[in-house]
């Protein structure tokens, strides 16, 4: 069965620094998601990305926040100078025409 | 501005009893809501979809009912197992096909 790939599972950075995260998402699926999970809390939306261009984003996902869909098979989410505060659990979803969405296992960001 | 909540937060069920998970949301003009497991320290696994025509969608021991007009929906689990312990998200999808916004989850622990 097709499924959305994370990598890595965790990554461990010191406040400041960049972080590339990455994802495969399903195949022929056409729109693709980042979400957050700080620990303890909700689940929350960070961007969402159709046709090579973000539709929409959330307060959260400021100018250190992009995202990039380099090739046919790659999606990816980058901060640009990590904080404490970014370390979560950051998960890539993607979807079909069906609109059901698919979650990855997730990475693991800790900034130190 | 939707809210989505889960009540209770917790549950401890012996293993055979029926579970029975509440979600709310304060705006019923949703698209569609989403039912997910989420394992200790793991991704989201996709339970049931339902779409903002459908009252309720089945899978196996896994019943999900959808009112919109009450903003529920309530996530019924048969025969509950050990291996169902775990933490259930609910999402609302707010808008067609793009983000979704989470309630907190429910945790649940069936004992043997």
């Amino acid at each position: 069965e097709p499924e959305v790939t994370q990598t890595p599972s965790h990554q461990v950075t010191q406040m400041g620094q960049e972080v590339i995260l990455r994802c495969v998402p399903i195949s022929n699926h056409l729109y693709f998601y980042w979400y957050r999970q700080i620990l303890g809390q909700k689940v929350e939306f960070l961007v969402s990305f159709y046709n090579n261009e973000i539709s929409e984003k959330s307060e959260i996902f400021d100018d250190q926040f992009s995202v990039e869909r380099p090739d046919g098979s790659n999606f990816t989410l980058k901060i640009r100078s990590t904080k404490l505060e970014d370390s979560a659990m950051y998960f890539c979803a993607s979807s079909g025409l069906a609109g059901e969405q698919y979650f990855g296992p997730g990475t693991r960001l800790t900034v130190t | 501005k939707q809210e989505v909540t889960q009540i209770p937060a917790a549950l401890s069920v012996p293993e055979g009893e029926n579970l029975v998970l509440n979600c709310s949301f304060t705006d019923s003009a949703i698209y569609n809501l989403q039912w997910f497991r989420q394992d200790p320290g793991k991704g989201l696994t996709s339970l049931l979809l339902i779409q903002s025509s459908q009252r309720e969608q089945t899978s196996g021991r896994l019943n999900a009912s959808l009112d919109k007009s009450s903003g529920r929906s309530t996530l019924y689990i048969a025969a509950s197992q050990p291996g169902d312990s775990a933490t259930y998200l609910c999402a609302v999808y707010t808008d067609s096909w793009g983000k979704l916004q989470f309630g907190a989850g429910t945790q649940v622990v069936v004992t043997p």
